[in-house]
């Protein structure tokens, strides 16, 4: 079985630019996460989907964050504009459902931000 | 809110050695409560999770966790470390209920000295 894909492994941009973050989860699972994780400290939950409908966004910088899930399947990440503060690494993971919080979450390998 | 603490920020311990990880967390209820490992470069790993019954579980790569409700601990154990044990472990605790929110420690960074 295929795990969760991400896409890049790497970016560097300069402040004020803008970035974009691939996520593809595995296949037939519902739900998809993005996870910001800051050097030094645990991944923190930006968004969750449910197929196509959010569920959860309330840590999302919406002022510069947007994700988007259209299709039920894969998913895209951005930051428009970029701070410096946004150095990290984002992550993406799926589970198979919501299921009152006992589903396996699977983790991708994460994309690495660096912001200049 | 629920919280993790994971006190010990790095952790050296040499291959062979027994090893414990702790983990406090805090919740109005029983959470659902996890570890998961991340070797360099790569995302995360569950080892094992607790949700009800048994208090000690049972995980992957010969580690083991034991719930104590009174201490609100959830400590990660394996009797004997070996090198490729080396990764940052996380303990994560999510509430019970519909929603399946996962709020993650700081991270223990083990490092086996062989």
């Amino acid at each position: 079985e295929a795990g969760v894909a991400q896409s890049p492994r790497y970016k560097i941009i300069e402040k004020r630019q803008s970035v974009a973050f691939w996520c593809n989860p595995i296949s037939g699972h519902a739900t998809l996460y993005w996870y910001q994780q800051i050097l030094g400290q645990g991944p923190k939950l930006l968004i969750q989907f449910q197929n196509n409908g959010v569920v959860d966004d309330s840590q999302l910088p919406k002022d510069r964050f947007s994700a988007e899930r259209l299709k039920g399947v894969d998913s895209t990440l951005k930051i428009q504009p970029a701070k410096l503060e946004d150095s990290a690494v984002y992550l993406c993971a799926s589970s198979l459902s919501l299921a009152g919080g006992q589903e396996t979450q699977y983790f991708g390998p994460g994309t690495r931000l660096l912001v200049l | 809110a629920q919280s993790v603490t994971q006190p010990d920020i790095h952790i050296t311990v040499s291959e062979g050695a027994s090893l414990e990880l702790r983990c406090n967390y805090s919740y109005g209820a029983t959470p659902y409560l996890f570890w998961y490992v991340q070797s360099p470069g790569q995302g995360l790993q569950l080892l094992l999770k607790y949700f009800s019954g048994d208090t000690l579980v049972q995980g992957i790569k010969g580690f083991e966790a034991e719930f104590k409700r009174s201490q609100s601990s959830f400590n990660l154990r394996k009797p004997s470390v070996h090198w490729s044990d080396a990764a940052e472990y996380f303990c994560a605790v999510g509430p019970t209920g519909t929603a399946s929110k996962l709020t993650f420690g700081t991270g223990t960074r083990l490092q086996v000295t062989l």
